[in-house]
């Protein structure tokens, strides 16, 4: 089946910090990446996705490239700021017309000042 | 254009109850999916529906069972609540995916947060 492994938090980074949060995947077929955002007592938000090989998905300063040839989709942030504080979720959704979606452990990033 | 909406908000039940949620597709989306959120982990898929039918299952009891309504909308039903249960529950909507809509991510509700005594 599908899987999702996520380097495990906590991330604490001093603000303007360079970020990177690994995320590898096991898949059949053809799925599309994603990641999300969840703030404090909040739902999940997408922050950004790739659909096929070698797509680059960016918002918000986030940067992330789906890598078929090591089954990888790493998030990156140049420059880290207080507000980017939050649990960031790697996750999968199958090909195909049923879009159960499969998600990494999370990982909780911590900002300092 | 109202999202995905979800109540209750919060929710306190005991040991061997049984519990409702609900949830309402983003407008023109037909098809809904229920995830359970642990404390400190990612979403668990617990099933999905589409055409008021239970498409996939994850690796849930059949205590967890759901329904689907004619205008979209969706219930998870869990009985004979366990301590374990306690957890952030989570609705997406998307519409049914042909291959053009396959790669459309889901749209998530904020969840229903179940405390079990």
């Amino acid at each position: 089946g599908n899987s999702v492994t996520q380097m495990e938090g906590p991330v604490t980074l001093s603000e303007e910090a360079f970020l990177t949060i690994n995320c590898t995947y096991t898949a059949t077929g053809y799925p599309s990446l994603f990641w999300y955002v969840q703030y404090p007592g909040e739902g999940l938000q997408l922050l950004l996705k790739a659909t096929k090989a070698d797509d680059k998905g960016s918002n918000k300063g986030f940067e992330a490239t789906y890598r078929k040839e090591t089954t990888s989709f790493h998030l990156e942030k140049g420059s880290v700021q207080v507000s980017d504080s939050a649990v960031y979720f790697c996750a999968l959704q199958s090909s195909g017309g049923y879009q159960k979606v499969t998600f990494g452990i999370g990982t909780k990033l911590q900002v300092i000042p | 254009d109202a999202g995905v909406t979800q109540s209750p908000t919060h929710l306190i039940k005991t040991r061997g109850q049984q519990v409702t949620l609900r949830c309402s597709p983003k407008s023109g989306h037909d098809t809904v999916s229920w995830y359970q959120q642990a404390l400190g982990q990612g979403p668990q898929f617990i099933f999905q529906y589409y055409e008021e039918e239970e498409r996939q299952r994850g690796n849930f009891p059949d205590r967890f069972s759901g329904h689907q309504f004619p205008n979209y909308s969706s219930e998870l039903n869990v009985n004979a609540l366990l301590l374990g249960d306690s957890a952030l529950y989570l609705c997406a909507s998307s519409l049914f995916g042909q291959e053009t809509y396959s790669n459309q991510p889901q749209h998530f509700g904020d969840g229903t947060r179940l405390s079990i005594l």
